[in-house]
């Protein structure tokens, strides 16, 4: 079965602290996506990045930076020096040939205070 | 490019009457999915469309239904409606050929609530 669990429901930190989110998931499928979307209080989900089965390589885009580990089947998000913009809620996914499109996890509230 | 657009933004109907929500993918973008978001089940998938045909449902009562059309915007509609049917409901557009592995964007969403 397809699933992805973010068992942090929700975080806070101080302002300018360095914070990630978990995302673990479970497929049998070998051809896979992970992503990563970030839904602020306006409700639409923005797309942060995508990640393939096969491309282990870390990423890192400013102050954001993912860690893809197959091993431990785990797609982190690391958020460095936090913003009080960057407060939101964050969802992983995962999609592969088996699925319904996206498969979400139940998402982690990130909540920066100044 | 202009992002995915959805109308209404939210709506309040009372149970047992029918909604009809509106998508406008991005241009070029020939699939739409619709996604139903609660508090208690999460972010779960309706359906999608590609080139106006039906190519993928989830697990919701027939009820649920939608269309494509030929511009590629969509329409979902949800009849008969039950208090549970309150939620955000979300629309994305692929980037690609609609194949389950493209990056979808999604719309702000209508917030429908059922009273």
């Amino acid at each position: 079965a397809q699933k992805v669990t973010q068992a942090q429901t929700e975080i806070s930190v101080v302002e300018k602290e360095d914070v990630t989110l978990d995302c673990v998931y479970e497929t049998r499928d070998t051809t896979y996506y992970l992503f990563w979307y970030k839904q602020p209080p306006s409700g639409e989900l923005v797309f942060l990045i995508r990640r393939n089965s096969f491309d282990e390589q870390n990423e890192i885009s400013g102050r954001y930076s993912w860690n893809f580990q197959k091993s431990t089947s785990s797609f982190n998000f690391t958020i460095t020096a936090s913003q009080v913009v960057d407060s939101a809620v964050y969802f992983c996914a995962l999609s592969s040939s088996g699925t319904y499109k996206y498969i979400f996890g139940t998402g982690t509230r990130l909540k920066v205070l100044a | 490019k202009a992002g995915v657009t959805q109308t209404p933004r939210y709506l309040i109907k009372t149970r047992g009457q029918q909604v009809t929500l509106s998508c406008s993918p991005i241009s070029g973008h020939r699939s739409v999915s619709w996604y139903q978001q609660t508090p208690g089940q999460g972010l779960q998938f309706l359906f999608e469309y590609f080139s106006e045909t039906q190519r993928n449902k989830g697990n919701f009562p027939g009820r649920f239904s939608g269309r494509q059309f030929s511009n590629s915007r969509s329409e979902m509609n949800v009849s008969t409606l039950e208090l549970g049917d309150s939620a955000l409901y979300l629309c994305a557009s692929d980037d690609g050929q609609g194949a389950s592995t493209d990056t979808q964007y999604f719309g702000p969403g209508t917030r429908l609530t059922v009273l």
